[in-house]
């Protein structure tokens, strides 16, 4: 079925960088965008930016510029987000998800939690 | 920035209620409002894109309307299932941006 599989969680010091994956299956991996989703303990849904893995084109939010980066594998159908200089209200759970060809973010990983703390 | 404001931020209601959610935008963004569910320790799940239209395999008893500026969303008769945190969510411009959310709870 189609899905999207995240890498496990990370426990980072500050300052560090993490580097995420998001592997897809059951459909063509270049013929959706995906985009990447923060949600900060207690908080709502923040979006960080997206890549294009067919032309590997990234747009990302401005609050995030310049620290973040995302790209992609096609060899293996997977996408990744890199995140540096960790703070510690970079603490989330991260979703990678996929843009549907109606609108919306149809096709969800299940998260990955990155904790910050020295 | 466009943002997106919800309304109420939670509420408690009974099994079989109608429950209503508003969302408004800064800025006009036409039907490009899409609605999610999201549940604690599990990944959010859109419901309604377009403003209006149901996503694959949502239950009829969600709906949603609106166009411009200001949006709703309904669940016509509230099941156990729908206990959840609800985010609008605007598509018209980048960055794409979420309401805050709205908490449903069952009384």
């Amino acid at each position: 079925q189609v899905q999207l599989v995240q890498s496990g969680a990370e426990v980072k010091k500050p300052g560090a960088s993490v580097k995420l994956s998001c592997k897809s299956s059951g459909y063509t991996f270049t013929d959706y965008n995906i985009h990447w989703v923060r949600q900060s303990p207690g908080q709502g849904l923040e979006w960080m930016g997206r890549i294009n893995p067919h032309s590997g084109d990234t747009e990302y939010a401005q609050k995030f510029q310049g620290r973040v980066t995302m790209t992609r594998d096609t060899s293996i159908s997977a996408a990744y987000m890199e995140l540096r200089g960790l703070r510690s209200d970079d603490a989330a759970v991260f979703y990678c998800a996929r843009w549907g060809y109606g609108d919306g973010l149809d096709i969800w990983g299940q998260g990955t939690m990155v904790a910050v703390s020295s | 920035d466009i943002q997106m404001t919800q309304s109420p931020s939670s509420l408690s209601t009974s099994v079989g209620d109608r429950v209503t959610i508003t969302c408004r935008a800064s800025q006009t963004i036409r039907s490009y409002l899409n609605w999610y569910q999201h549940k604690p320790g599990k990944a959010p799940q859109l419901l309604i894109y377009g403003a209006s239209t149901l996503h694959t395999g949502v239950p009829s008893r969600f709906r949603g309307s609106g166009s411009g500026t200001d949006f709703t969303l309904t669940i016509s008769s509230l099941q156990p299932e729908d206990c959840a945190t609800y985010y609008c969510q605007q598509s018209y411009i980048t960055p794409l941006t979420f309401g805050p959310g709205t908490k449903v709870d069952i009384k």
